[in-house]
Order: C-alpha cells, then sequence, then structure tokens
C-alpha cells in the first residue's frame, strides 16, 4: 500500500527565515511525487513536481529514494508563501491512483 | 479558458436523502477523479475515469457512492442514503494525460448531512 507521511500540521515561519515542509512516501514502485497548494479561498493547484526538477516560486523538491522524502524547501519565506501544502504520490508511468498527504499549514509571520 | 467547474458549491441534506454533485472538467482532458476531502484531511481518492471508463472505483467507501461520465465529459458523483460521515468537501480534477500529469482541481462541493 503506498502511503504519504507529513508531519507537521502546522509549520510557522518569520518572513525571510528557510521553510522546509516534510513529506515522506512509502510505496514499493517507481514514485512520482507532487506538491500541490491550496492559497486561501483558492482551488487546489500543482506547484511542482519531481520530474520536472523546476523551481517554482523559490520552490524546490528533491526526491531522495534512499530516504523515500521529497521534501519542500524555500531559502526565504514571504508573507504570500502562506498557505495548505499537500505532498501527493503516484506511480511513475502506468495507472495508479493518487495518494495525498494530509497537508501542512504554513504559516509565514511578517 | 474555463477551468473545472462544481455544482452545487454547498449543498445541505437531511439523513437520508439521495444527492447528486456535478463537475465538468476541463474541455478535452482525458482523466477525471473524484476526491473526497474530511475536515483537516487530505483529498482521499473516490473513482477514476478515463474518457466514459470507470478505471478505478476502488475508494468509493460503499455501494451508497456511484459516479458516472456517460460521454466522457461531464461526471456526476451520486450518493443514496446520505449520511453524517459523508459530510466533507467532495472535489472534482481532470487531467490531459494520466495519473502522472497535472490534475486540475475544481472548487469543490462542500456537502453537509443533517
Amino acid at each position: 500500500a503506498q502511503r504519504v507521511t507529513q508531519p507537521e500540521k502546522l509549520l510557522s515561519v518569520f518572513k525571510g527565515a528557510p521553510v522546509e515542509l516534510k513529506c515522506n512516501y512509502s510505496y514499493s514502485g517507481s514514485p512520482e511525487l507532487f506538491w500541490y497548494v491550496q492559497y486561501s479561498r483558492q482551488r487546489l493547484q500543482l506547484l511542482l513536481r519531481h520530474i520536472s526538477r523546476e523551481s517554482i516560486k523559490g520552490f524546490t523538491a528533491d526526491l531522495n529514494k534512499g530516504e523515500t522524502s521529497f521534501h519542500l524547501k524555500k531559502p526565504f519565506a514571504q508573507e504570500e508563501d502562506s498557505a495548505m501544502y499537500y505532498c501527493a504520490l503516484t506511480r511513475s508511468g502506468g495507472y495508479q491512483k493518487v495518494t495525498f498527504g494530509i497537508g501542512t499549514k504554513l504559516q509565514v509571520i511578517p | 479558458g474555463a477551468g473545472v467547474s462544481q455544482s452545487p458549491r454547498y449543498k445541505v441534506a437531511k439523513r437520508g436523502q439521495d444527492v447528486a454533485l456535478r463537475c465538468d472538467p476541463i474541455s478535452g482532458h482525458v482523466s477525471l477523479f473524484w476526491y473526497q476531502q474530511a475536515l483537516g484531511q487530505g483529498p482521499e481518492f473516490l473513482t477514476y475515469f478515463q474518457n466514459e471508463a470507470q478505471l478505478d472505483k476502488s475508494g468509493l467507501p460503499s455501494d451508497r457512492f456511484f459516479a458516472e461520465r456517460p460521454e466522457g465529459s461531464v461526471s456526476t458523483l451520486k450518493i443514496q442514503r446520505t449520511q453524517q460521515e459523508d459530510s466533507a468537501v467532495y472535489l472534482c480534477a481532470s487531467s490531459l494525460g494520466g495519473t502522472w500529469d497535472e490534475q486540475f482541481f475544481g472548487p469543490g462541493t462542500r456537502l453537509t448531512v443533517l
């Protein structure tokens, strides 16, 4: 069975401080990992996925298969980063349902 | 262009009533997903369509839940004899390809069962 663990429900950081949102997964196949974000009063939207290796809004995430992690990082938090962040897992290629984590609420303190 | 739309946005039902939730995916998107999101939780997979074919319904919690996408576009999630534990936000998402593709989410339907 596949599982996604986001250990922190709430993460508070000061503006300008580094941010790391943790995501660990359990999956026996070849994983495809995503980070989705939901800003206040907006719908859930893709932030980034590991296969694209992009930096979006200053965020990056590296897939570490040894540690089965896909932590989301940003060197300097901005107030507009305050949102709910969900880590999601599926299979790379072929069909596998998408499993979401419980989500972490990021609160950036001015 | 228009994104994924869902209707109604809010639904209050008395226990035992049947409800129907509608999803309009992005035009041309092959894949359509339904999720249930309880308060304080992440989205939980319910079912997946590829065009009109329902390829996975393993997440439907009981036989009271039924989904269809008869023409490969609009989808309806029906819940019969609603129970209080069905109260949640129901999210619909569509993607151009399969589950490995970016999913575009609708605003959700908040269902409250009294």
